[in-house]
């Protein structure tokens, strides 16, 4: 499974856009890329995934380059309910479901 | 649907003693999993079972077993706790393997052994 790294915390303010990049340079070609996001006391909660160009739903945008080795993850006019971890997860499709998660990005979104 | 839900919320322990931890999932995942995690740090995957009857060793299981003798259950054991153990265990499920397939995650024990 290809290693990802991503910064270890982030600051925001209320109603700016926020963008977390994840760097995942030993992607394989049939890894996919998972987001999830984590409050505090809570477990962890699936907020996005793709595998190339833009996905989007309604809580966030995933933006992945043409060469896959990084991927960023933008929450459009964040709010304090956004405060928390985040975790970018890289691993192949198939097989048993084997998510290695890093420390992740802890976000902190301000009044 | 509940989710996936856990038992207990909370437990203290003293060193050598055992116990259980329970998870259940009413979405009939065929997926299920246990990790840990420790403050600051992410998950880590304990076992894992890819159906009713089977289980798996992940990245750290030693000092745990596990069973799932129903589909919609899958117990954590701790025969002899050590304070090394301590921590938060989150059960999580997936209807079928793959990282595609999204992992729904209960609310975690939090587990203190003294």
């Amino acid at each position: 499974l290809a290693k990802t790294t991503q910064p270890i915390s982030m600051d925001s303010y209320e109603g700016q856009e926020v963008n977390i990049t994840c760097s995942h340079n030993n992607i394989a070609t049939n890894d996919y890329i998972t987001w999830y996001q984590q409050f505090p006391s809570q477990g962890p909660r699936f907020i996005i995934q793709g595998y190339k160009t833009k996905v989007t739903n309604e809580v966030a945008s995933l933006f992945i380059p043409a060469d896959r080795k990084s991927s960023t993850l933008s929450l459009p006019r964040v709010s304090l309910s956004d405060t928390a971890v985040y975790y970018c997860l890289v691993g192949e499709a198939g097989g048993y479901n084997k998510l290695i998660f890093g420390a992740g990005t802890r976000l902190a979104v301000h009044p | 649907n509940a989710g996936v839900t856990q038992t207990p919320k909370f437990r203290v322990l003293k060193t050598g003693q055992s116990m259980t931890l329970l998870c259940a999932q009413d979405m009939n995942h065929e997926y299920m999993y246990w990790y840990r995690q420790d403050p600051g740090m992410g998950l880590r995957l304990i076992h894992y079972s890819v159906g009713e009857g089977t289980t798996a060793k992940g990245e750290v299981p030693d000092g745990y077993n596990v069973s799932r003798l129903k589909k919609q259950n899958f117990l954590l054991g701790l025969e002899s706790a050590a304070p090394s153990q301590t921590s938060v265990y989150f059960c999580a499920s997936s209807l079928t393997g793959g990282p595609q397939e999204t992992q729904y995650f209960g609310p975690g024990t939090r587990l203190l052994v003294l």
